[in-house]
């Protein structure tokens, strides 16, 4: 069985510019996560995707962050306009059920510099 | 949110116990702990988890204090592949939402 893949696992962009991160789940997996790691902080929750639909958006920074998840399948954050403080791994995950102690697996992140 | 608090970094001897602790003292009654760790340039693996009673897999051992304040992940026998970050993590109750410590650099010597 296939992993959660992320793409591209880095990307270099200059500040201004629009960045798109995409996340594939393990198939059959309707939930998906996205967090985050920026330069010497913890990581951090971002989102919650129950198939298509936002569960929890409360851990995105501010406006210039969207995902998507359109149909339920893949998911893509795109970040736009790219700040330098957005500068750090992006992880995604999923986990297949609708149950509260369900585990998360993780993709192995991409990895965004901001000149 | 609940917030976790962890040695910056440990060593073991290969073949000895890895005893990482972990503090949650803010930890509410439905919040679940878990433990990822991460192989440098991978995500965060699943290790285990628990909510009140100590757990035991096949790759380690959870003790949660009875409190709950605090808890403790045991490898019973680290070799050289164990040496990762290991994350103490606490998950919202009543989300899927995990919070993240800024784990534990463990370093298993040979």
């Amino acid at each position: 069985e296939a992993g959660v893949t992320q793409f591209p696992s880095h990307s270099v962009i200059e500040k201004g510019q629009t960045v798109t991160l995409r996340c594939d789940p393990i198939s059959g997996h309707d939930n998906l996560y996205w967090y985050r790691r920026v330069m010497g902080k913890e990581i951090k929750f971002l989102l919650h995707f129950v198939k298509e639909s936002k569960q929890d958006e409360s851990g995105m920074p501010n406006n210039r962050f969207l995902a998507e998840r359109t149909g339920g399948t893949y998911s893509t954050l795109k970040v736009q306009p790219a700040e330098l403080e957005d500068s750090g791994v992006y992880f995604c995950a999923s986990s297949p059920k609708r149950l509260s102690t369900d585990t998360q697996y993780f993709g192995p992140g991409t990895r965004l510099t901001v000149l | 949110d609940a917030k976790t608090t962890q040695p910056p970094s440990m060593d073991c001897a290969e073949g000895r116990a890895a005893n990482l602790p972990c503090n949650h003292s803010t930890i509410s009654g439905n919040e679940y702990v878990y433990w990822y760790r991460q192989i440098h340039s991978q995500g965060p693996q699943y290790i285990i988890h628990g909510l009140k009673n100590n757990e035991t897999n096949e790759m380690a051992s959870l003790i949660i204090t009875e409190d709950r304040k605090s808890s403790t992940l045991i490898l019973p026998h680290a070799t050289l592949r164990d040496t990762a970050v290991y994350y103490c993590i606490v998950r919202v109750g009543g989300t899927y939402k995990y919070i993240f410590g800024t784990g534990t650099r463990l370093k298993v010597l040979a």
